[in-house]
């Protein structure tokens, strides 16, 4: 099975602030996915990437997928109360159909 | 709207119990698939599917079994409850998951006593 660190775990911050996150692994992936989960409710989707070195951009979000393709960051400039939730990280399995995922990152920022 | 509809959002159960989560969507897709989620250890797949009446085991299958007997529906099993099943549950659909990702349902909250 392949093994996604996340770091950091737990994320506390002031609205304003930047941040950085990290996903990581021994494995090399075809693709690698972040998503988003509000409590209650299932992760939602924000990005694939797929090429070594790709860097995507969705609005004050920038997702990098490192060029082994084996790590990824997700950095949120400026961050708000609304981009609080649980940040996940998932790559794609030997048929890219079942994903793997991360234990997430915790972020909280605060008003 | 496309949706992945669980149909609980919370269950309590006790031990010893046969269990059965339902999970329909609405987008056609062939892929189906079960997690369960705990604090710590992220998302763990169960069961997957990706044909009607096919399913293959994920990395965590033990004390569970899934049913597929239509494209849209994907049940979980859990044939003897125990209390280390007390979790969340998440079901998901896909066209190629690499590609698209999954679209996932609200969850369940299952609490074994």
């Amino acid at each position: 099975t392949q093994l996604l660190e996340q770091s950091p775990q737990f994320l506390s911050i002031q609205e304003g602030e930047n941040l950085t996150v990290y996903c990581n692994s021994s494995s090399v992936f075809s693709s690698l996915q972040w998503y988003r989960q509000e409590p209650g409710e299932g992760p939602v989707l924000l990005v694939t990437v797929v090429t070594g070195g790709e860097v995507k951009k969705l609005k004050r979000l920038t997702f990098q997928f490192g060029d082994a393709r084996k790590d990824s960051s997700l950095h949120i400039t400026a961050a708000q109360p609304g981009d609080t939730g649980l940040y996940l990280c998932a790559g794609g399995g030997g048929n890219n159909n079942d994903m793997r995922f991360g234990a997430g990152t915790r972020l909280t920022v605060k008003p | 709207d496309v949706k992945v509809t669980q149909s609980s959002r919370y269950l309590v159960k006790r031990t010893g119990e046969k269990v059965f989560l339902e999970c329909v969507q609405d987008m056609d897709h062939e892929n189906m698939f079960w997690y369960r989620q705990d604090p710590g250890l992220g998302l763990r797949l169960i069961y997957f599917s990706y044909d009607v009446k096919m399913k293959e085991k994920g990395d965590i299958p033990e004390g569970y079994s899934v049913s597929r007997e239509k494209k849209e529906r994907f049940s979980l099993i859990l044939e003897s409850a125990s209390t280390n099943q007390t979790s969340m549950y998440l079901c998901a659909s896909s066209l190629i998951a690499a590609d698209y990702g999954y679209t996932f349902g609200s969850g369940t909250r299952l609490t074994v006593v």
